[in-house]
């Protein structure tokens, strides 16, 4: 059974760092390209990141561009997300997706910027 | 970017009546290679999105057979032939053509009347 689980959310200060992590089971993690899709609170989705098999190939919205950095480890079948620079328009559920087609979605992770 | 536009925003619908979203974008949602990719989720309340329908019209597997997708180059539906009560949720459409980035429509609430 295909899983993904996310963690790391949580409340942070306006200007602070975070780092997600996305733990994958069920599949062979090395041979999927990955995204993180986010939501906050009340809205729509949006795409926040994808990174290529390898770690090579990597693509950003143009409002995370410059302050997260996706990687990932496949010998751990993991994903992350590093935040930085942390915004109060950067709360939300971050969800981690598998694919360029998005066929799987992890439950979620609550990231709240406030001071 | 492309943007997709859903429509209604609001569905309500009785039990056991057909239900149709619409999703229209920006530009063509065909690849060079002639393949469509536009894709539908479905988000219950309180869950992540699951995945129904992706390149247009093929259904995941464990979707129920009266969720169906439908559409060419920038008209795209989504039509649930008998509404259930599990069908609760909001429906979005997604546009994975022209990335990056992948575009998702605004959503559509639907509820039972």
């Amino acid at each position: 059974e295909v899983q993904l689980v996310e963690s790391g959310g949580g409340l942070v200060q306006p200007g602070g760092s975070l780092r997600l992590s996305c733990a994958a089971s069920g599949f062979s993690f090395s041979d999927y390209t990955m995204n993180w899709v986010r939501q906050a609170p009340g809205k729509g989705l949006e795409w926040v990141a994808y990174i290529s098999t390898g770690g090579y190939s990597i693509y950003y919205a143009d409002s995370v561009k410059g302050r997260f950095t996706i990687s990932r480890d496949n010998a751990k079948n993991s994903l992350y997300l590093l935040m930085e620079s942390l915004r109060d328009e950067d709360a939300a559920v971050y969800y981690c997706a598998r694919s360029n087609s998005f066929d799987f979605w992890g439950q979620g992770t609550l990231v709240t910027v406030s001071s | 970017d492309v943007l997709m536009t859903q429509s209604p925003l609001s569905l309500p619908v009785t039990l056991g009546q057909p239900a149709s979203i619409s999703c229209r974008s920006s530009q063509s949602l065909v690849y060079s290679d002639g393949n469509t990719h536009l894709t539908w989720f479905q988000q219950r309340p309180g869950q992540s999105p699951r995945r129904l329908i992706y390149k247009v019209s093929n259904r995941d597997s464990g979707v129920p057979d009266r969720f169906s997708g439908s559409g060419s180059g920038t008209d795209f539906t989504l039509t649930i032939s008998r509404v259930e009560a599990e069908d609760v949720g909001v429906y979005y459409c997604m546009q994975g053509t022209h990335w990056p980035p992948a575009t998702f429509g605004q959503g559509t609430k639907l509820e039972i009347k």
